[in-house]
């Protein structure tokens, strides 16, 4: 499969407290993308990393690349009950012609308690 | 600036029935892309059309099809549905299809009950 792989597939947390999700890949990528899904709704970009990037930073965001290990990680810190969502990794693979598109995995499904 | 708009929202249809889903895009996008989110599968790519052209397509059966019009808004088709069709179906945009670090701008999607 060419999709990434998100762990956990759930995860529950306090308010207050970081939310660590992971995903792993099999093959080579252009860039990693992270979204995140409420309830049944659309999905909204968070952050970007390209693959000669290690680590980008958007606010309350953390993400990690290891392109050597196949692995990216999410780091949300200071998690409030808004962050209560589905969140998945996107990759950015060649599809010819110069072009790249997205293929998603399953996500995680963070639930964050008040 | 408007999003991306989907229509309908919801749809009910029965087996062997036609659906119809529209997408329209931010305005300056020429890049359509669909994808189908079954329950407990992810996001699965069904469909891109850039510039009126469809350029690449998932694994789905021919049943699924598609077009993008002049004003770069789009049209999903699913012929003679099943059960399995059932799912929500998310459109989304870029501004090309072709830049390496492009985002994607979604839609809330049209949720298809088969029944």
């Amino acid at each position: 499969s060419q999709q990434g792989e998100e762990d956990p597939q759930a995860l529950s947390i306090q308010e207050g407290e970081n939310a660590t999700m992971n995903c792993s890949y099999k093959t080579s990528i252009n860039n990693l993308q992270w979204y995140r899904q409420n309830s049944g709704r659309g999905l909204v970009h968070l952050i970007l990393i390209r693959s000669n990037e290690r680590e980008k930073h958007s606010g309350r965001l953390r993400v990690t690349l290891d392109t050597s290990k196949k692995s990216s990680s999410l780091l949300i810190t200071a998690s409030r009950a808004a962050d209560t969502a589905s969140y998945f990794c996107a990759l950015a693979l060649p599809s010819g012609a110069g072009s790249y598109q997205l293929t998603f995995g399953k996500g995680t499904k963070l639930s964050v308690i008040p | 600036e408007a999003g991306v708009t989907q229509s309908p929202t919801h749809l009910i249809k029965t087996r062997g029935q036609q659906a119809t889903l529209r997408c329209s895009p931010i305005s300056g996008h020429t890049s359509v892309y669909w994808y189908q989110q079954a329950l407990g599968l992810g996001l699965q790519f069904l469909l891109w059309y850039d510039e009126g052209e469809e350029r690449n397509r998932g694994n789905f059966p021919p049943r699924f099809s598609g077009r993008q019009f002049p004003n770069y808004s789009s049209e999903l088709n699913v012929n003679a549905l099943e059960l399995e069709d059932s799912a929500l179906y998310l459109c989304a945009s870029s501004q090309t299809g072709t830049a390496t670090n492009e985002k994607l701008f979604f839609g809330s999607g049209t949720q298809l009950s088969v029944l």
